[in-house]
This record gives C-alpha cells, sequence and structure tokens, in this order.
C-alpha cells in the first residue's frame, strides 16, 4: 500500500520568510495529492491540492509543486504569519484508495 | 460553507465498555470516512464506506469496531469493547466523489480509563 513520508517534523520561521514542507510517496498509482492544516483542537482543513497532470499550483501564499519521477511534492508557504501556525499534513491516494497521511510538521511562525 | 458534525466532542469511557461516535456528512457527500489521530501523531485510515457497505478498511478496523448509517443522514461509528490504546481523536470526513476534496468534522476525542 501507499506510504507517505513527511519532513521536518517541525520547523520554526521568522515572520515573513518562507516555509517549505516536503513528501514523498510510494505507490506511482496515486494521483491526488491534498495539503490539510490541522489547528490546535480542529480538524484537517484543506488548503491547496494538485494532482498528477499538474506540476505546480499557487493559491496566494501557498504552492504545491509535484514531482512525478522522483515521487515527491512540496507544500510553499511565503511571507509566513503568525498565523500560519498550525501542524501541516500531506497526504496521497490514487481513485480507488483512501487518503494516506504523512505524520505531519508542526510550523512556528515567529513574529 | 457546509460542514461535518461530529458528536460528542469528548467522550470519557471506562475500557470494556462500548462507544458510539456520530457524524452528521454534508448533504450531497456520497463517500464517508473514520479516520483516527493518536495524540501527536498522524491521522489514520480506519474505514471507508459507501452505498451502505464498507468499501475499504484498514488493519486497524478489527472486529472490535463497526459503521452503520441506521437512519440515512448519521454515520456512526461503534467501538465494542473499549481498550485504552483506543485513546485517540476520531475524525470522520465526506467526500462527494472518490478522490475529491475531503472535509473533515471537528472530531471526537476519545478517552478510555
Amino acid at each position: 500500500g501507499e506510504n507517505v513520508e513527511q519532513h521536518p517534523s517541525t520547523l520554526s520561521v521568522q515572520e515573513g520568510d518562507s516555509a517549505v514542507i516536503k513528501c514523498t510517496y510510494s505507490d506511482s498509482a496515486s494521483n491526488y495529492f491534498p495539503w490539510y492544516k490541522q489547528e490546535l483542537g480542529k480538524g484537517p482543513q484543506l488548503i491547496i491540492d494538485i494532482r498528477s497532470n499538474v506540476g505546480e499550483k499557487k493559491d496566494q501564499r501557498i504552492a504545491v509543486t509535484l514531482n512525478k519521477t522522483a515521487k515527491h511534492f512540496s507544500l510553499h508557504i511565503t511571507e509566513t504569519q503568525p498565523e500560519d501556525s498550525a501542524v501541516y499534513f500531506c497526504a496521497a491516494s490514487s481513485g480507488n484508495t483512501p487518503l494516506v497521511f504523512g505524520k505531519g510538521t508542526r510550523l512556528s511562525v515567529i513574529a | 460553507e457546509p460542514e461535518v458534525t461530529q458528536t460528542p466532542s469528548h467522550q470519557v469511557t471506562q475500557m470494556g465498555q462500548e462507544v458510539i461516535l456520530r457524524c452528521v456528512p454534508i448533504s450531497n457527500h456520497l463517500y464517508f470516512y473514520w479516520y483516527r489521530q493518536i495524540l501527536g501523531q498522524k491521522v489514520e485510515f480506519l474505514v471507508s464506506f459507501y452505498n451502505n457497505e464498507i468499501s475499504e478498511k484498514s488493519e486497524i478496523f478489527d472486529d472490535q469496531f463497526s459503521v452503520e448509517r441506521p437512519d440515512g443522514s448519521n454515520f456512526t461509528l461503534k467501538i465494542r469493547s473499549t481498550k485504552l490504546e483506543d485513546s485517540a481523536m476520531y475524525f470522520c470526513a465526506t467526500t462527494t466523489f472518490l478522490n475529491t476534496e475531503a472535509f473533515f468534522g471537528q472530531g471526537t476525542r476519545l478517552t478510555v480509563v
């Protein structure tokens, strides 16, 4: 089955700097790669997703890149703000399988 | 904005007792899921449910677990005889179709004592 690895487990950045979180996946059949943000005491919330027919997707300060050959995808947050502090999870799935999550990255944005 | 609603938000139960966690999916969603998150760890898949039957389940989802949609609205997860290691956050999620955005509920924190 699918295995998703996520790095780093914790990340501290100064407000205004960029943050990058990386994930690798094992199943070449996976074609959907969402990123979720989880704030304390809440459920995961989708912030951006990408499908395997696209190499990059951007939504304001958030971007995701996908390298299908290397089986890795990354989340980029620019101009970080304190409210970006949360745990971020990457996930992967194919058309027939449920989401498999990475272990999460705790992002702290220091004002 | 549509949302998935879970009840209760927190449940404390004695080891060996049965618990039922409830979820109200988004109305036009067809696929329902339960995930578990042990404190500080990743979100783990338990089971998926479509067309009133289980479509996939993980190794975690053993005979102590069951799911059903008894009244066409609530989607429930039952743990028959709880163990200490069942203590976790349990999230319900729903999607319109496979491989589309999954909407998660706020979760139920289950504490087994």
